[in-house]
């Protein structure tokens, strides 16, 4: 089963910052935050990735509350094509260790 | 970012036929590699993990035999759909690991399989 917990749709006005939540309360002390997202009849893309700090690259940033138990991706100016499956997932990063995908969060951007 | 590329991107095939999917890490090696299967509207699921050199290992309820996995090589795993049948018309992906600071799975375009 996922480990995570995330909201099953959201919406978000075209050029604002979207904000998307994950609940990972179960956390292991080793275990990041990955956040990839899949464009309708594509495959899953990297987005960012974290373990407590926070991050941004290129594309979002990703902050985890202290106690790690939750964190959020921000796509500061959203545009039509971040429409998209957003999924948030914890792993320890070992060479072997599966993604398990849960149901992620389908962003609408609205113009 | 890393690449990965699959082929063919879609294929469409008899009942009863075999359907050979590759998986290819375009600019790095990678000695596992994942296969993932999406019906619509559904989340991807994992079948198998695919080791350089060794057996892939496969997720609980995915047939072995009828999803054969071969990972020959740093940069190639191959996933063959034997006696394919309408029910195993999916969406099929893989996944290659490349380090990044910490390991990061890059993942292929995916592969749509149509069996008549």
């Amino acid at each position: 089963d996922a480990k995570t917990t995330q909201p099953p749709s959201m919406d978000c006005a075209e050029g604002r910052a979207a904000n998307l939540p994950c609940n990972h309360s179960t956390i292991s002390g080793n275990e990041y935050v990955y956040w990839y997202r899949q464009i309708h009849s594509q495959g899953p893309q990297y987005i960012i990735h974290g373990l407590k700090n926070n991050e941004t690259n290129e594309m979002a940033s990703l902050i985890i509350t202290e106690d790690r138990k939750s964190s959020t991706l921000i796509l500061p100016h959203a545009t039509l094509r971040d429409t998209a499956v957003y999924y948030c997932i914890v792993s320890n990063s070992n060479r072997d260790d599966k993604i398990i995908f849960g149901k992620g969060t389908r962003l609408h951007i609205l113009p | 970012g890393a690449v990965v590329s699959q082929h063919p991107s879609w294929v469409i095939c008899k009942s009863g036929t075999s359907v050979k999917i590759e998986c290819r890490s375009l600019d790095f090696q990678a000695t596992t590699m994942f296969w993932y299967r999406q019906f619509p509207k559904q989340s991807l699921m994992l079948m198998a993990t695919s080791n350089e050199g060794s057996k892939a290992t496969y997720e609980q309820g995915v047939e072995k035999d009828k999803f054969l996995i071969n990972h020959a090589s740093l940069t190639l795993s191959t996933l063959t759909v034997t006696s394919a049948h309408p029910e195993d018309s999916s969406f099929y992906i893989c996944s290659a690991i490349r380090p990044l600071g910490r390991e990061t799975q890059y993942f292929g375009p995916g592969t749509r399989l149509l069996v008549l």
